[in-house]
């Protein structure tokens, strides 16, 4: 089975620019998650949607930032304008509805803002 | 509200040694916990959870984490490592409330000595 699929997998640009990243779910799998790793503050959940709603954005750093989730298929999370400190590795996941469902990761999208 | 602590940043321990993570959560009712394993330049994979029952639970590639609701713990151990095991190793308790969300501790950082 194929499992949460991420693009690109690597993104260098420069600070200013718009940054798209995007996420194919685990078909069937009704929640989705973003999130952010870096060195300083781990693992940190951005937005996540049910059934293509968002529920939680309240880990959004800043306004720059802006998640959609047209279908059940798809997700981008969007940097606009991008910063420096916007460097970081964004992860997706996906999990089934209910309290013990595990959520099943992406292999990251390695952020560089120069 | 619900909390994980990874009281231990960074471990080495020699191939072939036994290992014990440790893990210590905060939440109201019964927890629903997890393990998840994250490989250089990789998304988290699921390691094993525990939501019910035997207090015991095996997971994959040779770990198991043991439920103390007395301690407040779900360390994660393995008898014998290898050298692959080398990663950073998250524990994670789903929040109150459901929603699939999951809250996740500060990770482990596993070394393994030649």
């Amino acid at each position: 089975d194929a499992g949460v699929i991420q693009s690109p997998r690597h993104e260098v640009t420069e600070m200013g620019q718009e940054v798209t990243l995007r996420c194919k779910p685990i078909s069937g799998h009704d929640y989705l998650f973003w999130y952010r790793q870096t060195m300083m503050r781990g693992l940190e959940l951005l937005i996540y949607f049910n059934n293509n709603v968002p529920i939680d954005d309240s880990g959004m750093p800043e306004d720059r930032f802006s998640a959609k989730m047209p279908n059940a298929s798809f997700s981008t999370l969007k940097i606009q304008p991008s910063e420096p400190r916007d460097s970081a590795v964004y992860f997706c996941a996906s999990s089934l509805t209910g309290d013990n469902q595990p959520q099943h990761f992406g292999d990251g999208t390695r952020l560089s803002i120069l | 509200a619900q909390s994980v602590t990874q009281p231990d940043i960074h471990i080495t321990v020699s191939e072939g040694a036994s290992l014990e993570l440790r893990c210590n959560y905060s939440y109201g009712a019964t927890p629903y916990l997890f393990w998840y394993v994250q490989s250089p330049g990789q998304g988290l994979q699921l390691l094993l959870k525990y939501f019910s029952g035997d207090t015991l639970v095996q997971g994959i590639k040779g770990f198991e984490a043991e439920f103390k609701r007395s301690q407040s713990s779900f360390n994660l151990r393995k008898p014998s490592v290898h050298w692959s095991d080398a990663a950073e190793y998250f524990c994670a308790v789903g929040a109150e409330g459901g929603a699939s969300k999951i809250i996740f501790g500060s990770g482990t950082r596993l070394s393994i000595r030649p």
